[in-house]
């Protein structure tokens, strides 16, 4: 079975400074990895998304994510935090080892950026 | 290109009673899941529909049932409604064939469900 691992509930980081949102996964198989980002009364928007290659992946909004294979991670990162970034990420993580699957997602990381 | 529209925003309904919930998908989608936020359990897969099939299915109990039509258009009943079925539904639509596994899910803004 497929699962995703968001250790930390909130993230506080001031403005200006560069932020890291952990995630960790599970799978049988090869993993296709994603970040999401809710802003409150929304929906979930798409960052971006690991699927095979460079292990440094780059997204929307300066954002990108490493992935480390033997580490089963794939943090999100972004050098410069802004006000606007405050928000729900979540990771996401598709197994490629029996065929289709569904998206699971892990239980979200509040990211909040002080002025 | 218009994004997925989830209908209504919100939705005020008493325990017992069902609902119904639509989701239209971007142009071309033909993939439709179903997602149920709340605080507690986070973001759980109700369901999955491809080109009218349902293609998978979570761990939800029987009151919770889908169905997609021909234009892709999804639909989800709740039937019996409790007390705890109070969340956010999403909706999400992938684009791509049956076997686009790299691709992401695009959400609507999602309905607002509280039953008294």
């Amino acid at each position: 079975a497929q699962s995703v691992a968001q250790p930390e509930d909130q993230v506080n980081v001031a403005e200006g400074n560069p932020l890291t949102v952990k995630c960790t996964y599970s799978v049988s198989g090869n993993p296709y990895l994603f970040w999401y980002v809710q802003y409150p009364n929304r929906g979930l928007q798409f960052l971006l998304k690991y699927i095979t290659g460079d292990n440094l992946v780059k997204g929307s909004y300066g954002f990108e994510a490493e992935f480390n294979k033997s580490q089963t991670s794939f943090h999100l990162k972004k050098p410069s935090a802004l006000v606007s970034d405050s928000a729900l990420y979540f990771c996401a993580v598709r197994d490629t080892f029996s065929g289709y699957s569904t998206l699971t997602f892990g239980k979200g990381t509040m990211l909040l950026v002080s002025p | 290109k218009a994004g997925v529209t989830q209908t209504p925003r919100y939705l005020i309904k008493t325990r017992g009673q069902q609902v119904t919930l639509s989701c239209s998908p971007i142009s071309g989608h033909r993939s439709v899941s179903w997602y149920q936020q709340t605080p507690g359990q986070g973001l759980q897969f109700l369901f999955e529909y491809f080109s009218e099939t349902q293609r998978n299915k979570g761990n939800f109990p029987g009151r919770f049932s889908g169905r997609q039509f021909s234009n892709s258009r999804s639909e989800m009943n709740v039937s019996t409604l409790e007390l705890g079925d109070s969340a956010l539904y999403l909706c999400a639509s992938m684009g791509g064939d049956h076997f686009s596994y790299n691709s992401p899910l695009h959400f609507g803004n999602g309905t607002r469900l509280t039953v008294t």
